[in-house]
This record gives C-alpha cells, structure tokens and sequence, in this order.
C-alpha cells in the first residue's frame, strides 16, 4: 500500500524551531518529488515547499522563505521540513505529499499539527 | 504568484443533480498543469483531475475537467451523496505552487 506518514507536530512557542518527518512506503520514493502543503483547520490549502527527486532542485513558497529547509533521505525514504523561527501564522496542519503527473499531488498523509503559541 | 479564485464559495445542491465550478487564474496557466482535489471533513485531499481534463486513478467518470488559460471547471455529471465535500483547484507556475480557496457541495 502507497502511504505517507507524517510525525514531529505538537506546540512550539514563537521563534522556536520544530522538524517534521514523513516515512514513505510502497513505492519507489526515490523516483518521486516530494512536497509540503500546509491547512489551517477550517481553512484553505497553502503550498509549503518542494523537492525534486534528488535533491537538486527545491523550492519554498515565499512565507517560509528562509526559515524552513525542505530536505530528504532517499536511503531512508523520508521527507523532513526543519522549521525555524516560527509565527502564531505558521500554526496548521502540515501535509506530505507525492508530486506525480501534471505537477499534481497525487498522494497525501494524514497531517501532523503544528501549534505555536506561548 | 498566481492567483485562483473559484466560485462560487458554496453551493447547495441535490443528489442527482449536474454541478459545474469554477476556478479563474489572474494569469494564464498552463493546461498541463491545472488540478482539482476533494476533501471531505477529517479528511486529506484526493486528487480527481491533473492536466486540466485528465481523472486521477480510480475517479469515477462522472468528475470531468475542462479549461485553458485562465479559465478552467470541473464538473459533476450526476451528484452522489459522497460528492458532496470541498473542491479545490491547484496550479503550477515559475516554481511556484497555489489552490484556490475552494468551493463547498452542501446538501440541499
């Protein structure tokens, strides 16, 4: 079975940091560009940033733009996020997901919560 | 950054019925890479429609895409009860990513 599970969410106050993780299986993980799209509960979807299938080419949305570092481990099928100097507005629920044709998202986890608060 | 804005935000509808939403981009998008998700409550987002007009693996052929440019749809040809979630359309563009706010099925 294709899966994507993330983990590493839970509350951080502002201006700390937090890494996230997502553990792939059931496909060949190093063949794929992977990505992060984050939701505020009750809200819309926001684009995080990607990775191409060897790690040459990455790119992040411009409200994470220097204080998130997207990176994976082909050897260990995961996809991390390290995320720097958080804001209350970085509060969501934090999804990965497979980049398949079209520049689409054709496979999702079920999220891990990010909360940041004092 | 492209911007999507789908309308309208929420539609009140009856099983059976024909749907047709909406997503407009403030620039022209490639059709290649246009795509439309459902998300039902607690639930991630599934992939229905990428490249505009191509169903995702195992979509009924009931969901159908559309568009070029800056105007795009996804229609509904007759509505199941589990049709009725959020709708969201997704684009890509000069290594950028963004979805629309997304549009809502109610039961009527």
């Amino acid at each position: 079975e294709v899966q994507l599970v993330e983990s590493g969410g839970g509350l951080v106050q502002p201006g700390r940091s937090l890494r996230l993780s997502c553990a792939a299986s059931g496909f060949s993980f190093d063949n794929y560009a992977m990505h992060w799209v984050r939701q505020v509960p009750g809200k819309g979807l926001e684009w995080v940033s990607g990775i191409s299938s060897n790690s040459g080419d990455i790119i992040y949305a411009d409200s994470v733009k220097g204080r998130f570092t997207i990176s994976r481990d082909n050897a260990k099928n995961s996809l991390y996020l390290q995320m720097n100097s958080l804001r209350p507005e970085d509060m969501a629920l934090y999804y990965c997901v497979r980049r398949s044709d079209g520049r689409a998202f054709d496979i999702w986890g079920q999220g891990t919560l990010v909360t940041v608060s004092s | 950054e492209i911007i999507l804005t789908q309308s309208p935000g929420t539609l009140s509808l009856s099983p059976g019925e024909r749907v047709t939403l909406s997503c407009r981009a403030s620039q022209s998008v490639s059709s290649n890479y246009l795509a439309w998700y459902q998300q039902k409550l607690g639930q991630a987002p599934r992939l229905l429609i990428y490249g505009a007009s191509s169903r995702a693996t195992g979509i009924p052929d009931r969901f159908s895409g559309s568009g070029s440019g800056t105007d795009f749809t996804l229609t509904i040809s007759r509505l199941e009860p589990e049709d009725f979630a959020v709708y969201y359309c997704q684009q890509y563009s000069s290594s950028s990513y963004s979805f629309g706010q997304g549009t809502k099925l109610e039961i009527k």
